[in-house]
This record gives C-alpha cells, structure tokens and sequence, in this order.
C-alpha cells in the first residue's frame, strides 16, 4: 500500500530535550516536505527536499533541521524543542518529474507537545 | 503563486450538492488548481485537479469557467463523512512549496 508513515504519533517533551519525527514513503517519490499546522494560522511549511541530499527552507524553519540521506526518509529534527513548537506536525512526499507535484500524499501527522 | 480566496464556512444537509468556489484572479497561464480535503486530526488529501472545463472523479468535480479566475469544487449528495476543511490551492505542476489558505470549514448535517 502506498503510504506516508510519521513516528511518533504522539509526542510530550520538555524544553530542550532533543527530538527526531520520522518520515518514511514507499512511493520512490523524489519531493518530501514537512509542514505544521497551528489552529488559525493553517499549515505552513517547514522544510522540504527536491531529493536525496537536496533541501531547503520553507516558511518557518527556525528551531528545525532536516536531512535526507536515502530517497524514502526524511526525519524532521528539533535540537532544542521549546514551547511554541508544540504542533501538528505532517510529512508529506511526491512526484517531482513527470507528475504534478501538487498531488501530495500526506502522512498521518505528528502531535508535538513541549512543556 | 496565485492567492486564494474562498468562503471560510459552509453548512448542508446530507444529501444535498455542496458548491465551494475559490477566487483566484491572478492565476498565471501555466497554473493549475487543486483541491485538497482534510479531515480533522489527518493529514490533507489530494481530491481533484484541473486547468480548464471541467474535471470529474470519483469524490468530486471541479468546474473551471474560461477564464480561469474562479473554481468551484462540486460534491454531489454529501454525506456526514464529507465534513472537513477543503481547500483551494493554484500553481505550476511542479513547485516547490504548496501554499495552503485557511480553507472552507464544511459542516454537514444529518
């Protein structure tokens, strides 16, 4: 089945213990892309990879570091998490070449509490 | 990439046709429009694209007028599992950045 996997599901940290998200697509896709979404504000993104050791910033990357070392992974990395971090947090991948890269699968977010 | 504008909610019935239009009047010759649903707590799902006319699939259609500064997402006979957030996005086949609006909050009642 073609599919967006985030781990964890659920996250509850405190402030500057150092946490990765995973994101892992099985679709040989060559984009992925982090965002997160805070009531009001909508999602915006964060990072985002065109492909394997190709990233750069989006929106709001403060806080975050991304890497992309193998095709399908695509960990989203907070060195030292604080509280306006606390977020839903969603990983999302597609076709660059050869297809609409608007036709972007999602996975199923990341609940991210900081305290 | 082109700004969005669309309604920031809508209520229905199930079983009635629901019409959400999404303003976009600065859409460039090589942009396109796409439809995404969102559930709440789940990630957003791609539902529908087109260009020009009319497109339909299994979820949804979406009319385009000729000159492509509006679009509207047309759910027949919704059901209660149709209430979401959809939103209205336009740009180039490929990019690098979706820019998501606030979207239309859907409400449907039984």
């Amino acid at each position: 089945e073609a599919q967006v996997t985030q781990n964890p599901r659920y996250l509850i940290t405190v402030t500057g213990k150092k946490l990765t998200v995973t994101c892992s697509q099985n679709m040989n896709h060559e984009y992925m892309s982090w965002y997160r979404q805070d009531p009001g504000l909508g999602l915006r993104q964060i990072y985002y990879s065109m492909n394997v050791e190709v990233t750069d910033k989006g929106d709001v990357p403060e806080g975050y570091k991304v890497s992309r070392k193998e095709k399908r992974n695509f960990p989203l990395i907070l060195e030292s998490p604080s509280p306006n971090q606390t977020s839903l947090y969603f990983c999302a991948s597609s076709f660059q070449w050869g297809g609409s890269s608007y036709e972007q699968y999602f996975g199923p977010g990341t609940r991210l509490t900081v305290t | 990439l082109a700004k969005t504008t669309q309604p920031i909610s809508m209520d229905s019935y199930e079983g009635q046709e629901v019409n959400i239009t999404c303003s976009h009047n600065n859409i460039a010759t090589n942009d396109y429009i796409t439809w995404y649903q969102q559930f709440p707590s789940q990630g957003p799902r791609f539902i529908i694209q087109g260009y020009k006319t009319k497109v339909t699939n299994e979820v949804a259609s979406l009319f385009i007028p000729a000159d492509r500064k509006s679009s509207t997402l047309s759910l027949p006979r919704v059901s209660l599992s149709d209430t979401a957030v959809y939103y209205c996005l336009v740009g180039p086949l490929s990019t690098d950045k979706l820019i998501f609006g606030t979207g239309t909050r859907l409400q449907v009642f039984p």
